[in-house]
């Protein structure tokens, strides 16, 4: 089984740039998680999908970064413009359903992680 | 609100050595899990073990065992029988239900040496 695939796994920007990242969820998860995760921290949700709506965006910095999951499939993670403090790993995962992570049908599949790098 | 601390932010273990990495947690919620994660230096973020709050006995898994002390509340990690793969950082994770997603500590370094 094919797991979460994200890209690109690597990008150098310069402030004030705008960047994309890309996820492919394991086929047939309908929940989708993105997560920023800085150097020395654990990750931190920024926005969690329900098929291709959106179930808790709370901490998305929303006045530069936007986050989409048009078809309740692939998901897009923008940011524009970038600032210094957006330097971090952003990880996609996926689960088959919305349900508890402690369930099987709730348990957290992550991808690699796409690096970014703000100069 | 959830609060995961770990306060070893690297460890060294001898190989085939047993090591326990810490972990200590706060809500207000009743029910609630902990988890623990492994990221190798690929990235990404590999599930170890779970304990429900209301699970009587401590979870293990394989090699993975989880200390679950409630009245402390705290979730120690212990490997046992190191293997240099096992060299990693290692996340200590809560969900709370209602809220169903993870919230994840800082980390901590682990370092096995041949």
């Amino acid at each position: 089984e094919a797991g979460v695939a994200q890209s690109p796994r690597y990008k150098i920007i310069e402030k004030r740039q705008s960047v994309a990242f890309w996820c492919n969820p394991i086929s047939g998860h309908a929940t989708l998680y993105w997560y920023q995760q800085i150097l020395g921290q654990g990750p931190k949700l920024l926005i969690q999908f329900q098929n291709n709506g959106v179930v808790d965006d709370s901490q998305l910095p929303k006045d530069r970064f936007s986050a989409e999951r048009l078809k309740g499939v692939d998901s897009t993670l923008k940011i524009q413009p970038a600032k210094l403090e957006d330097s971090a790993v952003y990880l996609c995962a996926s689960s088959l359903t919305p349900d508890f992570p402690g369930t099987n049908t709730g348990e957290l599949f992550f991808g690699e992680g796409s690096r970014l790098t703000v100069l | 609100a959830q609060k995961i601390t770990q306060t070893q932010p690297g460890m060294f273990v001898q190989e085939k050595e047993a090591v326990t990495l810490d972990c200590t947690y706060d809500t207000s919620d009743p029910s609630y899990g902990l988890f623990w994660y492994k990221q190798p230096s690929s990235g990404e973020m590999i599930f170890l073990i779970y304990q429900g709050s209301y699970d009587q006995q401590n979870a293990t898994e394989g090699r993975y065992s989880l200390n679950f002390q409630k009245a402390r509340k705290s979730a120690n990690l212990v490997i046992s029988a190191s293997q240099l793969g096992d060299s990693a950082m290692y996340f200590c994770a809560m969900s709370s239900t209602g809220a169903n997603n993870l919230f994840f500590g800082t980390g901590t370094r682990l370092t096995v040496i041949p």
